[in-house]
């Protein structure tokens, strides 16, 4: 059973570039959520995704947005990038309704610079 | 959002000696869960509660749904080095579907 994984680990960019993350989900998994963890704080729910549609969003502007592709497989889009963008993103896959939990992907972590 | 408060920010314990740490929130949820994280890596499972009342064990961890359904608790026995972490407390609030809303984390140093 293979778990989540994330691409790329680490980035830089450009205050005002864009930015795509990639997450694929642990097998059997087909709800995908992603979260923003700033430095010493606890990870910020930002969307999540289920069967290719958004299924909750958090407080994030829209230059926030994701996909969610046939596979289960998922991406989060982030346009304009800001310094406070920088943080360590999570990609989490469940079941649908989040039973049993989510398990996490080791991050991606962005810098903006 | 809803707001999750956890608490201690950070513990310093002994090798051996047993941790307490509690998650309170201002509203009811219907899912507690406990990670672990370490430097540099996501968030790992540890224990999930699905019910008021509920104590779960995994080892020598031990957690609890709380009866209010606004807090749970997390304890781990006899503490080892490989303890050491970052500690989050998240719930499902019924209300916004499956949004976990997570903690603040309790920073655990074991000195062995």
């Amino acid at each position: 059973e293979t778990g989540v994984t994330q691409s790329p680990t680490h980035l830089i960019k450009t205050r005002g570039q864009q930015v795509t993350l990639r997450c694929s989900s642990q097998s059997g998994h087909n709800t995908v959520s992603w979260y923003q963890q700033a430095l010493g704080q606890g990870p910020q729910f930002i969307f999540q995704y289920y069967r290719e549609e958004e299924n909750g969003r958090g407080n994030f502007p829209p230059r926030f947005s994701g996909l969610q592709f046939p596979n289960y497989s998922s991406e989060l889009n982030v346009n304009a990038l800001e310094l406070d963008d920088s943080a360590l993103y999570l990609c989490a896959s469940s079941l649908a309704g989040g039973f049993g939990g989510y398990t996490f992907g080791s991050g991606t972590r962005l810098t903006v610079v | 959002g809803q707001q999750l408060n956890q608490s201690p920010q950070s513990m310093f314990i002994q090798e051996g000696e047993d941790v307490s740490m509690n998650c309170t929130s201002s509203s009811i949820f219907n899912t507690w869960l406990w990670y672990k994280q370490d430097p540099g890596e996501g968030p790992v499972l540890l224990i999930a509660l699905y019910k008021a009342g509920e104590l779960t064990s995994n080892g020598r961890l031990t957690a609890q749904f709380g009866i209010t359904r606004k807090d749970s608790f997390l304890n781990i026995s006899a503490s080892i080095p490989s303890d050491v972490g970052i500690y989050f407390c998240a719930g499902l609030y019924s209300n916004t579907g499956n949004q976990f809303y997570f903690g603040t984390g309790t920073s655990l140093t074991v000195i062995p």
